[in-house]
C-alpha cells in the first residue's frame, strides 16, 4: 500500500526557515517523480515543486530561488527546504507520487507570522 | 504560464441528478507524446485531494463508475451520472504536460 506522510510544518517568523519531510513506503521511490503542493487558508490547490526519477527539479515561480526540492532515496524521504519564508507561504502543504499525483498525503500546516 | 479556468465555481446540485464541471486551458494539453495530460481531483471536506481521472479519461481504482472524464485539446468535462451524498467538495482540473503545472480555480459541488 502507497503510503505518504509528511512532517516538519510548524510556525514560523517571516524571514525564516523550515524543512518538510514526506516519508514514503509501498513503492520503489527512487523510480517516481515525487511533487509538492500547497493549499493556502480557503484557497485552492497551488502546485509548487517537482523532483523527477533523475533528481531533476522544477520550481514555481514563486518559490525558485527560495525553496529547494531534494530526495534521499537510502531513507525514502522527499524534502522541501523552505528559506526566505513570507507570509503568503503559509498553507498546508502536501506530497503527491508521481508528475499526475496519483496518491497524496495528508498535508503539514506551515504558518509564517511574527 | 498556462491557466486553467473552471465552470461553474459553485454547483448546487440536487441527489440523484447529473452534474457537469468545465475545465478549460489556455494552451494545448497535448503533449509531445501524443498524451493529454489532463487530471481531475476531488477534495472533501477537511481531507486531502484524491486523484479521480487521469489522461482525461482514465478513472483510477475505486472510484465509481458514475464518475467520467472528457475532452481534447483545450476544452475538458468531468461528468457525475448521479450525485451522491458522498460527492460533495470541491473538484479540481489540473494539466500536467506544461510547466508549470497549473490546476483550475476549483468547483464547489453542494446538495441543494
Amino acid at each position: 500500500e502507497v503510503q505518504l506522510l509528511e512532517s516538519g510544518g510548524g510556525l514560523v517568523q517571516p524571514g525564516g526557515s523550515l524543512r518538510l519531510s514526506c516519508a514514503a513506503s509501498g513503492f520503489t521511490f527512487s523510480s517516481y517523480a515525487m511533487i509538492w503542493v500547497r493549499q493556502a487558508p480557503g484557497k485552492g490547490l497551488e502546485w509548487v515543486s517537482t523532483i523527477n526519477s533523475g533528481d531533476v527539479t522544477y520550481y514555481a515561480g514563486s518559490v525558485k530561488g527560495r525553496f529547494t526540492i531534494s530526495r534521499d532515496t537510502s531513507k525514502n524521504t522527499l524534502y522541501l527546504q523552505m528559506n526566505s519564508l513570507r507570509a503568503e507561504d503559509t498553507a498546508v502543504y502536501y506530497c503527491a507520487r508521481t508528475h499526475q499525483l496519483d496518491y497524496w498525503g495528508q498535508g503539514t500546516q506551515v504558518t509564517v507570522s511574527s | 504560464d498556462g491557466v486553467m479556468t473552471q465552470s461553474p465555481l459553485s454547483l448546487p446540485v440536487t441527489l440523484g441528478q447529473p452534474a457537469s464541471i468545465s475545465c478549460r486551458s489556455s494552451q494545448s494539453l497535448v503533449y509531445s507524446d501524443g498524451n493529454t495530460y489532463l487530471n481531475w481531483f476531488q477534495q472533501r471536506p477537511g481531507q486531502s485531494p484524491r486523484r479521480l481521472i487521469y489522461k482525461v479519461s482514465n478513472r483510477d481504482s475505486g472510484v465509481p463508475d458514475r464518475f467520467s472524464g472528457s475532452g481534447s485539446g483545450t476544452d475538458f468535462t468531468l461528468n457525475i451520472s448521479r450525485v451522491e451524498t458522498e460527492d460533495v467538495g470541491v473538484y479540481y482540473c489540473m494539466q500536467g504536460t506544461h510547466w508549470p503545472r497549473t490546476f483550475g480555480q476549483g468547483t464547489k459541488l453542494e446538495i441543494k
